[in-house]
């Protein structure tokens, strides 16, 4: 069974300031994909990034970047210089890449960003 | 490039009713997969589509179904409305079976009342 964790249920900044979202997962898949998603008031899924389980480099693009750590089995991701518009909540998920596997998402229950002006 | 599109975009019932929704994936995406986000339970997988087969489904009862037109579209019908079928129900899809990246559409409010 696949597991996803956010603890951080709401995180409130300033604008301009650096933020971290927390996910920790659990498979027992050996191979797997990772995601980030946001979700703005509207309600649509926006996907900003997947991560393959045996890719282990960071990634940054533009104000964002994604901490991988297989070790710790966390995909954490980091807003640099916070901006209003990323007011949001944001999902991490799982999707196992074992054959047979279901291709479903396993979110997390999200953490409701809010960036103050 | 149209997005997934889902349509209505928000549908009131009355407990016992049926509902039905739609949803058109991204032009040459085959799979289809539906997820319902309920107040107080999170994202949670319904049901997955892929060249007009369900290959798999969710924790679900019965009373959730759904098919694949042979044009990639789908519908998601809930039959016999409880109040907790009350949620945001969205759409993914993908390019083609083996990928595992979902993009989403906006989404259907289903009110039950």
């Amino acid at each position: 069974a696949q597991k996803v964790t956010q603890a951080q249920t709401e995180i409130s900044v300033v604008e301009k300031e650096d933020v971290t979202l927390d996910c920790v997962y659990e498979t027992r898949d050996t191979t797997y994909y990772l995601f980030w998603y946001k979700q703005p008031p509207s309600g649509e899924l926006v996907f900003l990034i997947r991560r393959n389980s045996f890719d282990e480099q960071n990634e940054i693009s533009g104000r964002y970047s994604w901490n991988f750590q297989k070790s710790t089995s966390s995909f954490n991701f980091t807003i640099t210089a916070s901006q209003v518009v990323d007011s949001a909540v944001y999902f991490c998920a799982l999707n196992p890449r074992s054959s047979g596997s279901a291709r479903q998402l396993t979110f997390g229950s999200g953490t409701q960003l809010t960036v103050l002006p | 490039e149209a997005g997934v599109t889902q349509s209505p975009t928000h549908l009131i019932k009355t407990r016992g009713q049926q509902a039905t929704l739609r949803c058109s994936p991204i032009s040459g995406h085959t799979s289809v997969y539906w997820y319902q986000q309920a107040l107080g339970l999170g994202l949670q997988f319904l049901l997955w589509y892929d060249e007009g087969e369900e290959r798999n489904r969710g924790n679900f009862p019965p009373r959730f179904s759904g098919r694949q037109f042979p044009n990639y579209s789908s519908e998601l019908n809930v039959n016999a409305l409880e109040l907790e079928d009350s949620a945001l129900y969205l759409c993914a899809s993908s390019v083609y079976r083996d990928s595992y990246e979902q993009y989403f559409g906006p989404g259907t409010r289903l009110t039950v009342t």
